[in-house]
């Protein structure tokens, strides 16, 4: 059981474009987000989060969106920049006292391309 | 401060011997996080703890497993005896508060 869904397994996208990433999950207690950066033989580095009670969290080119009813997310980079070519992960944890709460549930990743 | 230090970077080691991976978590941070990540699976959750205390065991995933916290300044994970199937990078992690966590750059497994 996936509770954490990326569908798209690669993208690729020409450099100053807008690289769109994008996240659904099932479990409707998950209540914080978050989006994690992975280079090779390198840890995942953390990248941004949002709240649940947001809709928007912005940081620079990189702005997460959540939509609670439609239980989505998604990571926007503008513009996307070669450095950005990595393996971008998002994550879920769920609210206090809750059996998620603690736990960081990942999506399986997608790898991101940007060609100069 | 130098992050989240995991030893060994990579590991070699047969089939049926014990392994046993390290971790030192960034000083302050009260919980640690082990995850194992693998081509089938992705990056999935083994256990955590908070304040040494481990707080969720459900992801390791067979008695072979196991992982202890003696400080707040170390951690390890055990595998014994160690079988192919667990080849993966097992990463650790830590934070201060729910959510953020630092990851290590990881321990390579393979079991040959």
């Amino acid at each position: 059981d996936q509770q954490v869904k990326q569908n798209s397994p690669s993208l690729s996208v020409q450099e100053g474009r807008i690289s769109i990433l994008n996240c659904d999950y099932t479990n409707s207690m998950f209540d914080y987000f978050l989006w994690y950066k992975k280079y090779p033989a390198e840890g995942p580095t953390f990248l941004i989060s949002i709240s649940s009670i947001k809709d928007k969290n912005e940081d620079g080119r990189f702005t997460v969106f959540l939509n609670k009813s439609a239980k989505h997310l998604s990571l926007h980079i503008v513009p996307s920049q070669p450095g950005d070519s990595a393996v971008y992960f998002c994550a879920a944890s769920g609210e206090a006292g809750g059996t998620s709460y603690g736990k960081l549930t990942f999506g399986q990743g997608t790898i991101l391309t940007v060609h100069p | 401060d130098a992050g989240v230090i995991q030893s060994p970077r990579h590991e070699v080691t047969e089939m049926g011997q014990e392994v046993t991976l390290r971790c030192k978590p960034i000083s302050g941070h009260d919980y640690l996080f082990w995850y194992r990540q693998t081509m089938m699976r992705g990056l999935e959750l083994l256990i955590y703890f908070n304040n040494n205390v481990p707080i969720d065991d459900s992801g390791m995933p067979e008695d072979r497993f196991s992982a202890k916290m003696p400080n707040a300044s170390f951690s390890t994970l055990k595998i014994q005896p160690s079988e192919p199937r667990d080849s993966a990078v097992y990463f650790c992690a830590s934070s201060l508060a729910i959510g953020r966590a630092f990851f290590g750059q990881g321990t390579r497994l393979t079991v040959v």
